[in-house]
């Protein structure tokens, strides 16, 4: 499979504890876009990397949020001490130019 | 502020009829468009982008149409099958010359009755 994989594709996790993403984009795609979507509504931007910068971030965002991604290939978006607000879809996204991204399948978080 | 966003949230088409979905975009400075198939449990599927130097663009089966004068898109499926029932979302992407940020509506789920 060459498109963008995540993992894990469901997470179910306890208030206050942290949880991780692995997204793995489209080989030699420079730019990996991560976004969270809650029910009924559309994606929503979090962060963007090109290459291993981390070169935006959105306001959704919070501290709680970290992003990486060390060699420019794999990322990992983490969540610290997790609330039920948290619960959702996040998604991610590469491309190589910019222009259009191709999406992962996502993970299902929920917050208990 | 910028939003972008779909005129219906719901659509129920007979199979085989053409299907149109709507989708308004407020800011004038957006250059590029893209629609967006969601299944349910999937990531969104890429299929069918446009320039803001276009006003139509055809693919296999879909097509979609811009004006830029009224700021809005759509798009058409022709023949609409019941593989096309999903949620559909116009994006806006202000192209690789910035962040290539994605600003999504909220979507039309479409309905293909048999």
């Amino acid at each position: 499979d060459t498109g963008v994989s995540q993992d894990p594709r469901h997470k179910i996790t306890k208030r206050g504890q942290n949880v991780t993403f692995r997204c793995d984009p489209i080989s030699e795609h420079n730019r990996l876009y991560w976004y969270r979507q809650t029910l009924g509504q559309g994606p929503e931007f979090l962060t963007y990397f090109q290459n291993e910068a981390q070169l935006e971030k959105s306001r959704l965002l919070s501290d709680r949020f970290s992003a990486e991604r060390p060699k420019g290939s794999f990322s990992t978006l983490e969540i610290q001490r997790t609330e039920q607000g948290d619960s959702a879809m996040y998604l991610c996204a590469s491309t190589p130019l910019g222009d259009i991204q191709y999406f992962g399948a996502g993970t299902r978080l929920s917050v208990l | 502020g910028e939003s972008v966003g779909l005129h219906l949230p719901t659509l129920s088409v007979q199979e085989g009829d053409n299907s149109i979905i709507n989708c308004a975009y407020s800011n004038s400075a957006s250059d590029y468009f893209i629609w967006y198939k969601q299944e349910s449990g999937k990531g969104p599927q890429f299929i069918i982008d446009i320039r803001s130097n276009m006003d139509k663009r055809q693919g296999q089966r879909v097509t979609v149409l811009l004006n830029k004068t009224v700021k809005h898109l759509s798009l058409q499926i022709a023949a609409t099958q019941p593989g096309d029932s999903a949620v559909y979302f116009c994006a806006e992407n202000r192209g690789s010359g910035n962040t290539g940020k994605l600003i999504f509506g909220q979507g039309t789920t479409l309905q293909v009755k048999p």
